[in-house]
């Protein structure tokens, strides 16, 4: 398995709590991404990162904020937990970006409930 | 709006039978196409990354056939197993930002 871990594995907070995740590689890949994933939907790209403090938006990107201050991590937050924020978020990381090459390596995801 | 659509949602096949099944995607600003397998309680995993019209891949009893121009990948599975047993993941790539568009999946059975 690809050296990805995220932590926590399951979370169950309350509506209008802060709750961060966190993504740690030992791949040293350049890139780095945060999904949710809801039955019925494809995988959605929160944000991702193509170095450290570089960061982008995805498709589904309102309501969450993210921090790259080092290659191996990658920080989800959800300033203001959210009912419609409960999904299962994956973390995943790439060598390089627009290559032809470029498959993703997944973590193990994070179930989170916001009640 | 960028739509990668699979199907069937779902499949029950028999074990040793064959079977495949569909991902359809934009035909225009095609850069890659990409296949993986996620078994219940594990962490998807790489299959394929197609990036040429015509192109097959395969490994083991499973292969992958892509046509960019009509805008569909079909995924093989020869002799089914139940270790087959996952949902299937398709995700085009575009060459305007390279962010993968995923599909829904296709949950495939196997019946002993």
């Amino acid at each position: 398995d690809a050296g990805i871990t995220q932590s926590p594995r399951h979370k169950v907070t309350e509506t209008g709590t802060p709750v961060t995740l966190r993504c740690h590689q030992t791949e040293n890949h350049r890139y780095m991404y945060w999904y949710r994933q809801d039955p019925g939907h494809g995988l959605r790209l929160i944000h991702y990162s193509y170095g450290v403090k570089d960061t982008d938006k995805g498709e589904v990107s309102d309501g969450y904020s993210v921090s790259r201050s080092k290659t191996e991590d990658f920080l989800l937050t959800l300033e203001s937990a959210t009912s419609s924020q409960t999904s299962v978020y994956f973390c995943a990381i790439s060598e390089s970006q627009g290559t032809g090459n470029e498959k993703l390596f997944f973590g193990s995801g994070t179930q989170l409930s916001v009640l | 709006i960028l739509n990668v659509e699979q199907s069937p949602q779902s499949l029950h096949v028999q074990e040793g039978d064959s079977t495949n099944f569909t991902c359809s995607f934009p035909s225009s600003n095609f850069y890659a196409l990409h296949w993986y397998r996620w078994e219940t309680a594990k962490s998807p995993e790489a299959l394929f990354v197609m990036t040429l019209n015509g192109d097959e891949k395969k490994k083991g009893r499973i292969s992958a056939t892509l046509n960019t121009k009509e805008g569909y990948s079909y995924l093989y599975i020869k002799g089914s197993q139940p270790e087959d047993s996952a949902t299937y993941l398709c995700a085009f790539m575009g060459d305007s930002n390279y962010q993968l568009i995923w599909g829904a999946g296709t949950k495939l059975i196997i019946k002993p």
